[in-house]
């Protein structure tokens, strides 16, 4: 595609209940990269994958946040049991491979928890 | 453990000033250093990207400086519009902790008209 795309662009929903966030990268990107943003901060690594592999997940914050990308294009990432604290933006971003230089971010999913 | 910084937090100029946006960071081990724009309910949009081996990148109006060994690197704006209004962002990618980018908190700048 033209850019990475980033659905929903906006999710509200209850606490406790399960939300699945979805990225799907610049076409022919090995690499993606999910990261979160509250307000008046900067993004924050959360987890990536080269193809359909899980390299790094030191970001996720506890065993309620998932991810996959099964097919090594489209990823998704899944928070359980949501808590108000869970509100943010998701962002993710993808790039040509792990020793590119420059990493392309989609428009996020901001996710509030009421 | 590697740390951002920008400084100020938020900045307001009248169009058609020159500015200088900073940014530090407390390892020198980085492999790139990377300049953001953020408007609202959009991406993040990328300006410019210093290797660790350069000492300058240009882009227009846009330049921005490299100095690792002092953990700095600045985001000169030349004769500033309404347009670059926007919240900019630095952030470095670490030599030895893969590839996750790790970002200062921004500035957010305002021209006015």
């Amino acid at each position: 595609g033209a850019g990475v795309s980033q659905s929903p662009r906006y999710k509200v929903t209850k606490r406790g209940q399960d939300v699945a966030l979805r990225c799907d990268p610049i076409s022919g990107h090995v690499s993606l990269y999910w990261y979160r943003q509250a307000l008046g901060q900067g993004p924050e690594f959360l987890t990536y994958f080269n193809y359909e592999a899980q390299q790094d997940k030191s970001g996720l914050p506890n065993d309620r946040f998932s991810a996959e990308r099964p097919e090594g294009s489209i990823s998704t990432l899944t928070i359980q049991r949501t808590e108000q604290r869970d509100s943010a933006m998701y962002r993710c971003a993808s790039s040509l491979g792990p020793n590119s230089n420059e990493q392309f971010f989609g428009p996020g999913t901001r996710l509030t928890v009421l | 453990k590697q740390e951002v910084t920008q400084i100020p937090a938020a900045l307001s100029v009248p169009e058609g000033e020159n500015l200088v946006l900073n940014c530090s960071f407390t390892d020198s081990a980085i492999y790139n250093l990377q300049w953001f724009r953020q408007d609202p309910g959009k991406g993040l949009t990328s300006l410019l990207l210093i290797q660790s081996s350069q000492r300058e990148q240009t882009s227009g109006r846009l330049n921005a400086s490299l100095d690792k060994s002092s953990g700095r690197s600045t985001l000169y704006i030349a004769a500033s519009q309404p347009g670059d209004s926007a919240t900019y962002l630095c952030a470095v990618r670490p030599r030895q902790a893969g590839t996750a980018l790790i970002f200062g908190k921004g500035t957010t700048l305002s021209v006015s008209s």
